[in-house]
C-alpha cells in the first residue's frame, strides 16, 4: 500500500525528556511536511522539506528539530524547550504547487 | 500573513439537505486553495484541489467554488448523509517569508448529519 505512515500512535513525554516522532512515506514525494494541531485550532506548520538534506522552519519551529536524510523519511524531534508540547502532530508529503498533500494518521503527544 | 476564517463554526443538518461551507483569506496570492476532511482523532482526506486559475471542481456529490479576487471559496455538500459528519478544513496554499509556499488552515466547520 502506498501511503504516509507515522509512529507512534500516542506518546508520552516526561518533562526535560526529548521525544522523536516518526514520519515515513513511499509515494516518492520530494516534499514533506510537520504540522501542530491543538483543539479549536488551525493546523500550523512546525518544519518543511522540499528536497534531500534541506528544510526550512515553519511558523511554529521553537523547541522543535527535524532531519531529512533520506526521501522517505522526516523525523520530527520535540526538544526540552517545548514547554507546551500536548498537541496532535500530523506529518504531510506532496510533489509541489499543482498537486495536493497527503496526510498521515497522526501522532498524539502527551506530557507525564 | 495569510488568515483563514471557516464560517460556521459548527453546523448540524438533517440527512438530505444541501448546504454551504464557507472559507474566506485575506491574501489573494495563492497557488492554489484544498478542501480537506478530518475524521475525529484521524488525518486530514483531501476532498477537493482548486486552482487559481480555476472558478470550481466536482466530486461526487461535492463541489468548490474560488473566487480569488475576493479571497472567497465555498463547498457545497448535495444530500448529506451521516457518513458526511466529520470537520471540513480549507488551506490555501501561499507564498512563505522562506521563499517557499505553505497551506495556511481555517480553524473548521465541524458538521454533524442526523438520521
Amino acid at each position: 500500500d502506498g501511503g504516509i505512515t507515522q509512529s507512534p500512535k500516542y506518546l508520552f513525554r516526561k518533562e526535560g525528556q526529548n521525544v522523536t516522532l516518526s514520519c515515513e512515506q513511499n509515494l516518492n514525494h520530494d516534499a514533506m511536511y510537520w504540522y501542530r494541531q491543538d483543539p479549536g485550532q488551525g493546523l500550523r506548520l512546525i518544519y518543511y522539506s522540499q528536497i534531500v538534506n534541506d528544510f526550512q522552519k515553519g511558523d511554529i519551529a521553537e523547541g522543535y528539530s527535524v532531519s531529512r536524510e533520506k526521501k522517505e523519511s522526516f523525523p520530527l524531534t520535540v526538544t526540552s524547550a517545548q514547554k507546551n508540547p500536548t498537541a496532535f502532530y500530523l506529518c504531510a508529503s506532496g510533489t509541489g504547487l499543482q498537486e495536493t498533500q497527503y496526510f498521515g494518521p497522526g501522532t498524539r503527544l502527551l506530557v507525564l | 500573513k495569510q488568515e483563514v476564517t471557516q464560517i460556521p463554526a459548527a453546523l448540524s443538518v438533517p440527512e438530505g439537505e444541501n448546504l454551504v461551507l464557507n472559507c474566506s483569506f485575506t491574501d489573494s496570492a495563492i497557488y492554489n486553495l484544498q478542501w480537506f476532511r478530518q475524521d475525529p482523532g484521524k488525518g486530514l482526506t483531501s476532498l477537493l484541489l482548486i486552482q487559481s486559475s480555476q472558478r470550481e471542481q466536482t466530486s461526487g456529490r461535492l463541489n468548490a467554488s474560488l473566487d480569488k479576487s475576493s479571497g472567497r471559496s465555498t463547498l457545497y455538500i448535495a444530500a448529506s448523509q451521516p457518513g458526511d459528519s466529520a470537520t471540513y478544513l480549507c488551506a490555501p496554499l501561499s507564498p512563505n517569508s522562506n521563499s517557499g509556499y505553505a497551506l495556511n488552515f481555517g480553524k473548521g466547520t465541524s458538521l454533524l448529519v442526523t438520521p
